[in-house]
């Protein structure tokens, strides 16, 4: 599986959008992103994943460019509950195994 | 809530001691998984499991650490001997075998050692 970097903090204001950058620029072709959050002291939380094409779901959109070397997950309206630390992953689709986590963004939300 | 359990939230325990944790999955859910988290890192991946056969285990799992899912079910991760360095949040999630493998976290075991 392809190795991620992300920034390690960043804040946003509340009700702006929250845009988190993901580098990898060794992902293969039948890699996915994923995007998980941890709000402090619970398990991870899925957010998002895709392949290519750009994903909107409840809680974000997933943003990949045309080489898929990086994508930027959005939160459109952030607030005080999205404060967490964002994992951005590479894996392929079916690989069932492990997640490597590495260690994620501090996304800060401030009123 | 994801539907993933564990059991207990918080162990406190004295050095020398073992520990079990337990956690039940999605009931569904063929795949199970153990992450250790320490502060401030991200989780790593400590074993999974396929039904009961344990498929994969990380070096971090020393000869202390054992982990059991006797009939594809629940699980339990045993410390025996605890470190200090045991100290961490303790995750199980689960993933169902032929569909889209996202996992599902439970809320983690926090264990400490003192």
């Amino acid at each position: 599986d392809a190795k991620t970097t992300q920034p390690p903090s960043m804040d946003c204001a509340e009700g702006r959008a929250a845009n988190l950058p993901c580098n990898h620029s060794t992902i293969s072709g039948n890699e996915y992103v994923y995007w998980y959050r941890q709000i402090h002291s619970q398990g991870p939380q899925y957010i998002i994943h895709g392949l290519k094409n750009n994903e909107t779901n409840e809680m974000a959109s997933l943003i990949i460019t045309e080489d898929r070397k990086s994508s930027t997950l959005i939160l459109p309206h952030a607030t005080l509950r999205d404060t967490a630390v964002y994992y951005c992953i590479v894996r392929g689709l079916y690989n069932f195994n492990k997640f490597y986590f590495g260690s994620g963004t501090k996304l800060n939300v401030k009123p | 809530d994801t539907g993933v359990s564990q059991d207990p939230r918080h162990k406190i325990t004295k050095r020398g001691q073992n520990v079990t944790f337990r956690c039940d999955p999605i009931s569904e859910h063929n795949r199970l998984y153990w992450y250790r988290q320490t502060l401030g890192q991200g989780p790593e991946f400590l074993t999974y499991f396929q039904n009961e056969a344990q498929l994969e285990k990380s070096r971090l799992l020393s000869d202390r650490f054992s982990a059991e899912r006797p009939k594809g079910s629940f699980s339990t991760l045993e410390i025996q001997r605890t470190e200090q360095g045991d100290s961490a949040m303790y995750l199980c999630a689960s993933s169902p075998l032929n569909r889209d493998p996202q996992q599902f976290f439970g809320p983690g075991t926090r264990l400490t050692v003192l």
